[in-house]
């Protein structure tokens, strides 16, 4: 099945900017969704379909994707930013249509 | 923008079955194109798929998961179901039901234990 691979741990100072990647063989010919998780609550959508951002989700976060790696862009990190980042995509052609990331920590210094 | 409500017991005894509800509301689950999704997390871990309903009848279960689950529609309720058979202690787990990728419950956790 099609595996997805994030960094266990990514760390930024206040006010630099985060990125977030996500392997996967060929991923640029798939659409991946990005989701942020802070400590006892839901996960929530931050950029569907590569670049796309929902309503609420400020323009802070960003994504694109290309070739083996898509990525997930945090400008101007917040303390608030502190949470588990998910990537995601769709694998129709497999018998596991729907694929996660492990997951990055992002710890705010 | 849609809400969903996870609902079901907490505790679960090993070699039973784990029952959820997941409602909807703010929108209808017999809107066809969204995907009615079970994904669990077990305690410290990342996000596992488990399965998901399309248009109300066509299902596509966790390959590691398949022969266990049965994801259901009662569209009279605006509700879909999650059904996991023989479980065990692997099972416990916080289970979140989502119209994927958009909307996500805020998960329930069962555990599995006597």
């Amino acid at each position: 099945s099609y595996v997805l691979t994030q960094p266990p741990s990514v760390s930024v100072a206040p006010g630099e900017t985060a990125r977030v990647t996500c392997g996967g063989d060929n991923i640029g010919s798939k659409g991946v969704h990005w989701y942020q998780q802070k400590p006892g609550q839901a996960p929530i959508l931050l950029i569907y379909y590569d670049s796309d951002r929902p309503s609420g989700i400020p323009e802070r976060f960003s994504g694109f994707n290309s070739g083996d790696t898509a990525t997930l862009t945090i400008s101007r990190v917040e303390a608030g930013d502190e949470a588990d980042y998910y990537c995601q995509v769709w694998d129709r052609n497999g018998g596991h249509p729907v694929v996660f990331g492990g997951g990055t920590k992002l710890t705010v210094l | 923008q849609v809400q969903l409500q996870e609902s079901g017991p907490g505790l679960v005894k090993p070699s039973q079955t784990l029952a959820l509800t997941c409602t909807v509301s703010g929108g209808s689950i017999s809107t066809g194109g969204s995907y009615w999704s079970w994904i669990r997390q077990h305690p410290g871990k990342g996000l596992e798929w488990i399965g998901y309903i399309y248009y109300g009848v066509s299902t596509y279960y966790n390959p590691s998961l398949k022969s266990r689950v049965i994801i259901s529609v009662d569209m009279s309720k605006n509700q879909f179901s999650l059904r996991l058979s023989s479980v065990t202690a692997a099972d416990t787990a916080v289970y979140y039901c989502a119209r994927l990728p958009h909307d996500w419950g805020q998960g329930t956790l069962v555990t599995v234990s006597s």
